[in-house]
């Protein structure tokens, strides 16, 4: 089955503490996103990558931090510099063919 | 950072009734898509658009690339009780999309 996972669904952490948000996508995109999504609100790009071990902040990086070593995987680590970390996180992929970009089902972080 | 104009931020119409949602923005895109989002999920492409003055439909969806490509709406016949969601739009500029703030839609039997 083709598509985007993120793992895992939901995930609870201390404050303080640093945690990393899994992404993999089969479907050969070159460029991997990662969005944050507070309530009510629309999609805020953190992070994005569009080759292999290359990647460039969006609009929100501060206290985030990411790895694009592999074409099919890009992690984004939740550091403890972020000041506000409980939110839904997106991971998307983009067809450069088509210009579309494709989500995966999110991961739901909770820091108490 | 950037964010298109969505609106309305929120509807409450009957099942069986049409519903219309609009983007706006003072940039011009070159692509526009539409999103769906249910609750505790990531979004679903709906309808992608390539050209101004292009008008795309997807089942009861209908979705036009405005011919100024400042503008983009999205239109939905007939609704149903499974229509409710969070309708995102997004912009592409150069590597990366812009996105709405969100229609929320309500659909009563």
């Amino acid at each position: 089955d083709g598509g985007i996972t993120q793992s895992p669904k939901y995930l609870f952490r201390k404050e303080g503490q640093n945690v990393t948000l899994s992404c993999e996508q089969n479907l050969n995109h070159d460029a991997m996103y990662w969005y944050r999504q507070d309530p009510g609100q629309g999609l805020r790009l953190i992070y994005y990558s569009q080759i292999v071990n290359d990647f460039q902040k969006g609009d929100i990086a501060e206290g985030y931090s990411v790895s694009r070593e592999k074409k099919e995987s890009f992690p984004l680590t939740v550091t403890s510099a972020q000041k506000n970390p409980t939110a839904f996180y997106l991971c998307a992929s983009n067809n450069f063919r088509t210009d579309t970009q494709y989500f995966g089902p999110g991961t739901r972080l909770t820091v108490l | 950072g950037q964010q298109l104009n969505q609106s309305p931020q929120s509807m409450f119409i009957q099942e069986g009734e049409d519903v219309s949602m609009n983007c706006t923005s003072s940039s011009i895109f070159n692509t526009w898509l539409w999103y769906k989002q249910d609750p505790g999920e990531g979004p679903v492409l709906l309808i992608a658009l390539y050209k101004a003055g292009e008008l795309t439909s997807n089942g009861r969806l209908t979705a036009q690339f405005g011919i100024t490509r400042k503008d983009s709406f999205l239109n939905i016949s007939a609704s149903i009780p499974s229509d409710v969601g969070i309708y995102f739009c997004a912009g592409l500029v150069t590597d990366k999309l812009i996105f709405g703030t969100g229609t929320r839609l309500q659909v009563f039997p």
